[in-house]
């Protein structure tokens, strides 16, 4: 299953709010999750089953959408929120992950 | 808080067999998935595979066979085996573990091995 992630990269402003789109090749239900990277660190869990925020991850971030659709959206943008942006599915085996949004101060 | 740790060598040359170690502090080992993923500049984040503490496995078939995963609960350890390297290989690794089999709750720093000639 592809997924294909929109934008590749999001030049943004603290204190704004962006919304990242992940598209599944086919139906993948609510199994996505959606992880953060910064330069040289291993990715961080955000979300999982679409819409569920992980514990100790901020309510800024939020995940939305179901079949082949979904987004990820962040509030009020912090400065530690500029990183890279991936989403993974799960429904089916091999996972895959998206290509990433690099979200770049503006 | 489970931590994870990646070790073992850094550059291997073609048709060599990598072996990996992941170190597990903070938590146990027992009823939890855990597995490997790489990362690389062209092909971005790919899921090598999981082991289940049953013995119940996941793996990338693109691999074709080269892959496995050893968990050893006694050490807190699990490892990492890919024979008949190539350059294609040379990737930043990052040991896992996997929530119910399904996605990554926990992450090493990841370790960068390097295949040349």
């Amino acid at each position: 299953i592809q997924l294909t992630q929109s934008p590749s990269t999001l030049s943004t402003s603290v204190g704004d709010s962006v919304t990242i789109t992940c598209r599944a090749s086919q139906s993948i239900r609510s199994w996505l999750a959606w992880y953060q990277q910064k330069p040289g660190k291993a990715p961080k869990l955000l979300i999982y089953r679409a819409s569920n925020l992980e514990d100790g991850v901020s309510s800024r971030f939020s995940g939305s959408g179901s079949g082949t659709e979904f987004s990820l959206t962040i509030n009020s943008l912090q400065p530690d929120d500029f990183a890279t942006y991936f989403c993974q599915q799960y429904d089916s085996s091999p996972y895959t992950f998206g290509q990433g949004t690099t979200l770049d101060i503006k | 808080q489970v931590q994870l740790q990646e070790s073992g060598p850094g550059v291997l040359k073609p048709s060599e067999t990598l072996s990996l170690t992941c170190s597990v502090s903070g938590g146990s080992m027992s009823g939890h998935y855990w597995g490997w993923i790489r990362q690389t500049p062209g092909k971005g984040l790919e899921f090598l595979g999981y082991l289940y503490s049953d013995g119940g496995s996941n793996y990338n078939p693109s691999l074709k066979g080269r892959f496995s995963i050893v968990v050893d609960e006694s050490k807190n350890q699990f490892s990492l085996k890919l024979t008949s390297l190539t350059t294609a290989d040379t990737a930043v690794y990052f040991c896992v573990r996997t929530r119910d089999g399904h996605y990554f709750d926990s992450w090493g720093p990841g370790i960068l091995v390097s295949v040349s000639s």
